[in-house]
């Protein structure tokens, strides 16, 4: 059994510019969510996406949007980007009607 | 929105010793994990527990649903168990801010 997988693993960009992070969920599990975790916070929930349609979403603005794929793969795009932006994105996948998520390794974005 | 508090925030043990870690949280939830964020930011699942007691060797824990809290038992702790633990509620999952642990030889 495959566990979540994030690509990259590490990322630098400066102030304005976009970024696209991706995830491939767990086998068997067709419902991505993502999460910002700020340098010593708990995890932010942003969206969640299932059947390829946004599914919830978290207090964050319309240039953080997502995809997910018929293979339930997903993509978390940020626009104009801030130095705020700079954090630890996590990607976590289930299966509908089992809440229990599992998380992948993380994607490390900093913003200067 | 719902509220997840978690206590205590620091925790320095020796090893050997045993804690308890708590997570309140403010509504009715269908959903209750609690993680293990190792020194690399990877969250390893520890339980699912939206009610009940479960055990997984030196670490257990137990969800009172009804009064809105759960516990996290680590017995004869170790090295190894350093490292932060997040309570986690929702569908989509609500965090705690944590409890920053760290164990000594």
């Amino acid at each position: 059994e495959t566990g979540v997988t994030q690509s990259p693993t590490h990322l630098i960009k400066t102030r304005g510019q976009q970024v696209t992070l991706r995830c491939s969920s767990q086998s068997g599990h067709n419902t991505v969510s993502w999460y910002q975790q700020a340098l010593g916070q708990g995890p932010q929930f942003i969206f969640q996406y299932y059947r390829e349609e946004e599914n919830g979403r978290g207090n964050f603005p319309p240039r953080f949007s997502g995809l997910q794929f018929p293979n339930y793969s997903s993509e978390l795009n940020v626009n104009a980007l801030e130095l705020d932006d700079s954090a630890l994105y996590l990607c976590a996948s289930s299966h509908t009607g089992v809440n229990e998520q599992f998380f992948g390794p993380g994607t490390r974005l900093t913003v200067l | 929105g719902i509220q997840v508090e978690q206590s205590p925030p620091d925790l320095i043990l020796q090893e050997g010793a045993n804690s308890t870690l708590r997570c309140n949280f403010s509504d009715s939830v269908n959903n209750l994990q609690w993680f293990h964020q190792n020194p690399w930011g990877q969250l390893i699942n520890l339980f699912y527990i939206p009610s009940g007691t479960k055990q997984n060797g030196r670490l257990s824990a137990t969800t009172v649903a009804t009064e809105r809290y759960s516990l996290l038992y680590i017995s004869s702790s170790q090295t190894t168990d350093s490292g932060v633990y997040f309570c986690a509620v929702g569908g989509k999952l609500i965090f705690g801010q944590g409890t920053e642990l760290s164990v000594k030889p």
